[in-house]
């Protein structure tokens, strides 16, 4: 069974600046997916950005990278320029290609500071 | 973009009735939804992935005489939680992706918080 791993309960940072937030996973699968999710505290899942195994760059959107490294079982998300409204739960998830659910990771809660 | 939309938001309930939870795709042809139940401070948890006009494939340890699931339609699936007690309180969530999409591509619906008194 595939497991995902977030390793931060809890990060801060200040304001602007960039902050990664862990993730780790450990499967047997050639094919599957990585994504973040931002959770507010309103409990909406905001979908933040998507890596394929196959994909040979590391996936950017926006002010969010996603530094894959595949041989490492790592999928960290850099947030660069860190705003206040950044701040909140964000969970790591694996996708399995063949049954097409989400396993998440345990989150880790970023408060950025002013 | 699309959007999965989920109703009610809040539901406060008596211990013993049964309560449903909507989830409906607005703009594409949902094939397959997933229902996730989140406890307060944890992380999201599959309970059971439904496929349109067939039945739900539920996780190991999901009674599924509790959480009935019907996907009677390509946007929408209902999730109802039957005799709920207080340990079923909790914050429910859906997914939705269509038959053509891509992986990237699974839309969360706003979660429904269920409380039961």
């Amino acid at each position: 069974a595939q497991k995902i791993t977030q390793t931060q309960p809890g990060m801060f940072v200040q304001e602007k600046e960039a902050v990664t937030l862990d993730c780790t996973y450990d499967t047997s699968d050639q094919s599957y997916g990585l994504f973040w999710y931002k959770q507010p505290s309103s409990g909406e899942m905001i979908f933040l950005i998507y890596q394929g195994s196959y994909d040979e760059q590391n996936a950017t959107e926006g002010r969010y990278s996603l530094n894959f490294q595949k041989a490492r079982k790592s999928a960290n998300l850099v947030i660069s320029a860190s705003q206040l409204g950044d701040s909140a739960m964000y969970f790591c998830a694996f996708f399995h290609t063949g049954r097409r659910a989400l396993t998440f990771g345990s989150g880790t809660r970023l408060q950025v500071q002013p | 973009g699309a959007v999965v939309s989920q109703h009610p938001s809040r539901v406060i309930c008596k211990s013993g009735t049964s309560v449903k939870i909507e989830c409906r795709s607005l703009d594409f042809q949902a094939t397959t939804m997933f229902w996730y139940r989140q406890f307060p401070k944890q992380s999201l948890m599959l309970m059971a992935t439904s496929n349109e006009g067939s039945k739900a494939t539920y996780e190991q340890g999901v009674e599924k005489d509790k959480f009935l699931i019907n996907h009677a339609s390509l946007t929408l699936s209902t999730l109802t939680v039957t005799s709920a007690h207080p340990e079923d309180s909790s914050f429910y969530i859906c997914s939705a992706r269509g038959g053509r999409a891509g992986p990237g591509e699974l839309f969360f619906g706003e979660g429904s918080r269920l409380t039961v008194l």
